[in-house]
């Protein structure tokens, strides 16, 4: 079946340092990839998506490539702010079924500090 | 912009309880979904639904029953709350057979029970 390992957290950074987010996956077939984010207190949003080999999707400085060659699709900022603050998902979806499910890593936590 | 709304964002009931989650989505989304997010364990689909009166189990459906009568509704029931029931519960919804793009999520329900 599908899966979608991060790394454990917490992440602790000060403000401007680099972040990477490690997340790879295990899919039958060619699935879409994506980073969600959670704000305390909030529900999920969607942060970023690619939905091939090679594809980087990005959005408010954060990036990610899709890579077949190694499934993964790690997140990276050059420049973290205490408001990037959230747990952050990887997830997957695939190309099968009538619902074609999301399946989500289990989150890393950041924490930005002054 | 797809908005999904569920009707509360804290609850609190007792063991026992049968406990209404309603969520509504207002972009004609053939797909929703219940998940409940624990510490540590990240998000688990619970339920789901591709269509009006469809429902398919996820992976933690035990104790739990859902409601789909109209199309921008989906109802997660809980028949007899029980502590471990104590999550936060998220509603999402989607398009159907396009992988391309992710889930719309509510703003969560913490529920707890006593």
């Amino acid at each position: 079946g599908n899966s979608v390992t991060q790394m454990e957290g917490p992440v602790t950074l000060s403000e401007e340092a680099f972040l990477t987010i490690n997340c790879t996956y295990t899919a039958t077939g060619y699935p879409s990839l994506f980073w969600y984010v959670q704000y305390p207190g909030e529900g999920l949003q969607l942060l970023l998506k690619a939905t091939k080999a090679d594809d980087k999707g990005s959005n408010k400085g954060f990036e990610a490539t899709y890579r077949k060659e190694t499934t993964s699709f790690h997140l990276e900022k050059g420049s973290v702010q205490v408001s990037d603050s959230a747990v952050y998902f990887c997830a997957l979806r695939d190309r099968t079924g009538t619902a074609s499910k999301l399946t989500f890593g289990t989150g890393t936590r950041l924490q930005v500090t002054l | 912009d797809v908005k999904v709304t569920q009707s509360s964002r804290y609850l609190v009931k007792r063991t026992g309880e049968k406990v209404f989650l309603e969520c509504v989505q207002d972009m004609d989304h053939e797909n929703m979904f219940w998940y409940r997010q624990d510490p540590g364990l990240g998000l688990r689909l619970i339920y789901f639904s591709y269509d009006v009166k469809m429902k398919e189990k996820g992976d933690i459906p035990e104790g739990y029953s859902v409601s789909r009568e109209k199309k921008e509704r989906f109802s997660l029931i809980l028949e007899s709350a029980s502590t471990n029931q104590t999550s936060m519960y998220l509603c999402a919804s989607s398009t159907r057979g396009i992988p391309n793009y992710g889930y719309t999520f509510g703003s969560g329900t913490r529920l707890t029970v006593v």
